[in-house]
């Protein structure tokens, strides 16, 4: 049963725009999420997280939303860049724990 | 410079042939995971280490075999590869006190 999951395969956004990742989890345990970015040929690398008892977390062109009633969170990037083109791995953890749980990810081309 | 390291980071092998791929990290994290990566199914766990002398298995781990001797090496042992190991392999690690993993650029192995 996967835990977190990231129904979008791929997603196109024209640069400039605002581009919007989700992710769904079903694990009530979770409450810490992270958003990673991978380039192809390197390692994911970490981009924002976010605690389960905020709802916003913003970093620059980055924020993250968590709705915890309906375990779903989502990344923004405003504005698109094409250098943003990769793919993101939504991750959960249980508190205390230090596995992460990563969703299959989203590929997110940015079109010029 | 704070980072993981994998090698190799290319590798062919044959079926059945013994082969090492090591990690090591230089920021005294506790904790270290390996992951690979396969189209469609996102990263998945193989096996992971709290600590030194232990280990344990993640989502994936038949066919793997681990160690942590050190607090900074975690090789991924594959004792008689098949072809269904062909793969992206990543290392990570992390301190408790963080909130995600350091990864390293993986490696990509192919059993032919």
């Amino acid at each position: 049963d996967q835990q977190v999951k990231q129904n979008s395969p791929s997603l196109s956004v024209q640069e400039g725009r605002i581009s919007i990742l989700n992710c769904d989890y079903t694990n009530s345990m979770f409450d810490y999420f992270l958003w990673y970015k991978k380039y192809p040929a390197e390692g994911p690398t970490f981009l924002i997280s976010i605690s389960s008892i905020k709802d916003k977390n913003e970093d620059g062109r980055f924020t993250v939303f968590l709705n915890k009633s309906a375990k779903h969170l989502s990344l923004h990037i405003v504005p698109s860049q094409p250098g943003d083109s990769a793919v993101y791995f939504c991750a959960a953890r249980v508190l205390g724990a230090d596995g992460l749980t990563f969703g299959k990810g989203t590929h997110l081309i940015i079109q010029p | 410079e704070a980072q993981v390291t994998q090698n190799p980071r290319y590798l062919i092998t044959v079926t059945g042939k013994k082969l090492t791929v090591t990690c090591s990290q230089n920021m005294n994290h506790e904790y270290m995971s390996w992951y690979r990566q396969d189209p469609g199914l996102g990263l998945r766990q193989i096996y992971y280490s709290m600590n030194v002398e232990v280990t344990d298995k993640g989502d994936v781990p038949e066919g793997y075999k681990v160690s942590r001797k050190e607090k900074r090496n975690f090789p991924l042992i594959l004792e008689s590869p098949s072809p269904n190991q062909t793969s992206l392999y990543f290392c990570a690690s992390s301190s408790r006190a963080l909130g995600g993993y350091t990864f390293g650029s993986g490696t990509r192995l192919t059993v032919v």
